[in-house]
């Protein structure tokens, strides 16, 4: 079965510091990854979307990263800010039996103090 | 972008009555939508996948009587929750999957039974 797993589940930091969020999938064989923020009691807010022929996406202070042969993909933020508090998920359209299905991961949920 | 509507944001309901929610792809075709619902503090779990014209595919445990997924044309999809009770409160969220692999989400829909 296709899975994304999201490490760590939890993270908290002081103002300032750069942060690395991990997700990694089981199957290499991924159409594209996207990274979302969630807001508590929220939607999704779509981040960052990077497609199977690109290592990488930036916007602003986010820049994720795919490698497709280690099935991995990073979100990484600069400088973070008490408004980057959120839990961040991942999603990839992984093929399941030739069907392309969006599956998330568990999310990271940030806290960022001042 | 590609822009999927989804409607209501919110909805508070009764015990025993039912709750549409349409989800549109407005700006493209998509032969296949996607439905998730999230818990508190989990993540999106795929609940059953839409094909236009056809009957949709449920993933294990839910409830196909419960769920009612209506796919009548390539832009408009719709879950019906029919008799909601209080354990069926929950964030449901859709997605529109356009050239076969890139998919687009809803802003999603809280739904609270009372």
């Amino acid at each position: 079965k296709q899975e994304v797993t999201q490490i760590p589940a939890a993270l908290s930091v002081p103002e300032g510091e750069n942060l690395v969020l991990n997700c990694s999938f089981t199957d290499s064989a991924i159409y594209n990854l996207q990274w979302f923020r969630q807001d508590p009691g929220k939607g999704l807010t779509s981040l960052l979307l990077i497609q199977s022929s690109q290592r990488e996406q930036t916007s602003g202070r986010l820049n994720a990263s795919l490698d497709k042969s280690s099935g991995r993909s990073t979100l990484y933020i600069a400088a973070s800010q008490p408004g980057d508090s959120a839990t961040y998920l991942c999603a990839g359209v992984l093929d399941r039996g030739g069907s392309y299905i969006p599956t998330f991961g568990r999310g990271t949920s940030l806290i960022v103090h001042p | 972008g590609a822009v999927v509507s989804q409607h209501p944001s919110w909805v508070i309901c009764k015990s025993g009555t039912s709750v549409k929610i349409e989800c549109r792809s407005l700006d493209f075709q998509a032969t296949t939508m996607f439905w998730y619902r999230q818990f508190p503090k989990q993540s999106l779990m795929l609940m059953a996948t839409s094909n236009e014209g056809s009957k949709a595919t449920y993933e294990q445990g839910v409830e196909k009587d419960k769920f009612l997924i209506n796919h009548a044309s390539l832009t408009l999809s719709t879950l019906t929750v029919t008799s909601a009770h209080p354990e069926d409160s929950s964030f449901y969220i859709c997605s529109a999957v356009k050239g076969g692999s890139e998919a687009f989400f809803g802003q999603g829909t809280r739904l609270t039974v009372v």
